[in-house]
């Protein structure tokens, strides 16, 4: 089974702090994605990586920052938390299947993070 | 607009029952369909793709209606355990986002 690795299920920060949220999957995926989910809006994409070292923008990456150094870790991270930061973080990995298609999005199982 | 658009319910029905929900999609390059199941306080996994076609597994079926831009998820003969909300999702060609619906939540009672 694929595993997808959220270092914490609940953070607690207060606002300035610079926060890291890690991720890590162990099968072997190109691709992963840092969402957040709120009430009402659903999953907003904040930033991709399809290959070490790179990455893209989602819909909301102001605010945050990520970091791919091998392939199996990609690191979200708040550089001056903000209680509008409050959120359920989700973490996903998916492989690029052959022919350039793509394989269902596997999550980790969420951290939630509180900036008071 | 939002780009997927889903009625949030809850829809509460009583178990057994047949429940239908739509999603709505806004852009027509859209290519690849899929809906994922949430638990409370769970993270989202893949129920089914959704293909051209229309796709069955078990109580569960998928259609597309490219032309009105919508996807549909029925659920017949409704567990207690389907209890979830159910998140339509939307790919476009060549893009590695997926575009994530709000969500329905579904309430199965006794």
């Amino acid at each position: 089974d694929v595993k997808v690795t959220q270092s914490s299920r609940y953070l607690v920060k207060r606002t300035g702090e610079k926060v890291f949220l890690e991720c890590v999957q162990d099968m072997d995926h190109e691709n992963m994605f840092w969402y957040r989910q709120d009430p009402g809006l659903g999953l907003r994409l904040i930033y991709f990586s399809y290959d070490v070292k790179m990455k893209e923008k989602g819909d909301i990456p102001e605010g945050y920052s990520v970091s791919r150094e091998k392939k199996e870790r990609f690191s979200l991270i708040l550089e001056s938390a903000s209680t509008n930061q409050t959120s359920m973080y989700l973490c996903a990995s998916r492989i690029t299947a052959a022919g350039g298609g793509f394989t269902e999005a596997f999550f980790g199982q969420g951290t939630r993070l509180t900036v008071v | 607009r939002k780009e997927v658009e889903q009625d949030p319910g809850p829809f509460n029905v009583p178990e057994g029952a047949t429940v239908a929900f739509n999603c709505t999609y806004s852009n027509s390059a859209s290519q690849s369909f899929f809906w994922y199941r949430q638990d409370c306080r769970k993270e989202p996994k893949l129920l089914m793709s959704v293909y051209s076609s229309g796709n069955e597994d078990g109580r569960f079926t998928a259609q597309l209606n490219r032309a009105s831009q919508y996807i549909s998820l029925l659920i017949r003969d409704s567990k207690l355990s389907d209890s979830a909300t159910y998140l339509c999702v939307v790919r476009m060609d060549s893009s590695y986002k997926l575009i994530f619906g709000s969500g329905t939540r579904l309430l199965v009672r006794p």
